[in-house]
């Protein structure tokens, strides 16, 4: 069945580094893929999303392209800021049925000022 | 507009008793889906609805776990005989559903259940 795995945390950086949090995905066809965002004491909030191969999708300063050939989802951001520590998820759905969301465990994130 | 609501936020309650938790979805959103986050976890599919209809009922733990949509608009969901290993936090969402495709989900702020 389908699965999405991403890197165990916690991240921990310092202002202005690079960040780079890992996804897979195993799915059969052509999922949707998306990050998802939970700030303390907040629910889950859409961050960007991809509906097919090669699609980039961009919020905040945060990247990440769908890749195929590789089945990644790789979130980015070239420089982070205090306010961006969360917990990130990410996930897919499948491309027809109940579109019911599959998540991975989720990387907290830790930005020191 | 008015996002996502659930009631309550907190729920406390014995081991062995019968809980009822609410999601008011945006209003027009045809699709409702409940996930269950456990602590450390990402979400997990329980349930979903298309309109009044559970389409998709897969992810429900087990019988003690059933959900309800009467009217098309508000979901109630509802657990027997709690455990304690029903703690976690329950979240619902909700999207528009027009025919083919994928339309974005909602989530609420959840409802924390912990089971004594």
């Amino acid at each position: 069945g389908n699965s999405v795995t991403q890197m165990e945390g916690p991240v921990t950086l310092s202002e202005e580094a690079f960040l780079t949090i890992n996804c897979t995905y195993t799915a059969t066809g052509y999922p949707s893929l998306f990050w998802y965002v939970q700030y303390p004491g907040e629910g889950l909030q859409l961050l960007l999303k991809a509906t097919k191969a090669d699609d980039k999708g961009s919020n905040k300063g945060f990247e990440a392209t769908y890749r195929k050939e590789t089945t990644s989802f790789h979130l980015e951001k070239g420089s982070v800021q205090v306010s961006d520590s969360a917990v990130y998820f990410c996930a897919l759905t499948g491309t027809s049925g109940t579109y019911k969301y599959i998540f991975g465990t989720g990387t907290r994130l830790k930005v020191l000022a | 507009g008015a996002g996502v609501s659930q009631t309550p936020s907190n729920k406390v309650t014995e081991k062995g008793k019968y809980v009822e938790l609410r999601c008011d979805p945006i209003s027009g959103h045809t699709a409702l889906y409940w996930y269950r986050q456990s602590l450390g976890q990402g979400p997990e599919f329980l349930i979903y609805f298309q309109g009044t209809g559970a389409a998709d009922d897969s992810g429900l733990p087990n019988d003690r776990f059933f959900a309800v949509r009467p009217e098309g608009s508000v979901s109630t969901l509802k657990i027997q005989r709690t455990e304690r290993g029903d703690s976690a936090v329950y979240l619902c969402a909700s999207s528009l559903r027009s025919g083919r495709g994928y339309n974005e989900q909602f989530f609420g702020p959840g409802t924390r259940l912990t089971v004594l």
